[in-house]
């Protein structure tokens, strides 16, 4: 079957750094996904990753290994800003879909 | 502007009562897919279709109908609303193969529906 998993919520400071774990199960995988989702609006995309290893884009950097079933999105030099939930997604290319699905999310909350 | 519009953004409406969201994009994306988003769920997927007269059943399909008869363009239909379908839903569309940003979804701001 499918199925992600991620905590629910974590906490941080203000200039710290957070790391939100991701694991998942599905039978067509070709890639995993970060969104974040500010309270009240839509999800914007972070970060794609479909080959192990590490991809940096700025403060955020977000990890995979397939053979784990296992990501983490790592959040640098926290802002206030950077309030939000945080949602890893997979595609799943099983029997020709082309399928998305979530996990339920992350809040994050960072603190002064 | 490059977008993904909705309409309406807040419905109320009553059990039974045939009703459309609309979901419109301008950036000759090909994929485009609903979701509902509910409180410690997260967010399901619907429907999607890859291109013009193609579309396919998500993880939650049952109570819900859609079409793409054109490429910009992929109405949610709701036939005979209930109100375990009141939630927020999300249109989204991605470029296609070959785009640089092919592996991004962008969304559209939300349809918050009521069903009493």
């Amino acid at each position: 079957g499918q199925n992600i998993d991620q905590p629910t919520e974590m906490t941080a400071t203000e200039g710290a750094i957070v790391q939100i774990n991701c694991t998942y199960q599905t039978s067509g995988f070709n890639g995993l996904f970060w969104y974040q989702q500010h309270a009240g609006e839509a999800p914007t995309f972070l970060s794609y990753n479909v080959l192990d290893g590490l991809e940096e884009k700025g403060r955020f950097s977000s990890f995979l290994s397939r053979s784990k079933g296992y990501s983490y999105l790592l959040l640098k030099e926290l802002q206030m800003k950077d309030s939000a939930s945080y949602l890893c997604a997979v595609r799943d290319e099983a029997s020709g879909t082309y399928k998305y699905i979530f996990g339920t999310g992350t809040r994050l909350k960072v603190l002064a | 502007e490059a977008q993904v519009t909705q309409n309406p953004r807040y419905l109320i409406t009553v059990t039974g009562k045939k009703l459309t969201v609309t979901c419109s994009q301008n950036m000759n994306h090909e994929y485009m897919s609903w979701y509902r988003q509910d409180p410690g769920l997260g967010l399901r997927q619907i429907y999607y279709s890859m291109n013009v007269e193609v579309t396919d059943k998500g993880d939650v399909p049952e109570g819900y109908k859609v079409s793409r008869k054109e490429k910009r363009n992929f109405p949610l239909i709701l036939e005979s609303p209930s109100p375990n379908q009141t939630s927020l839903y999300f249109c989204a569309s991605s470029p296609p193969r070959g785009a640089s940003s092919y592996n991004e979804q962008f969304f559209g701001p939300g349809t918050r529906l009521t069903v009493l």
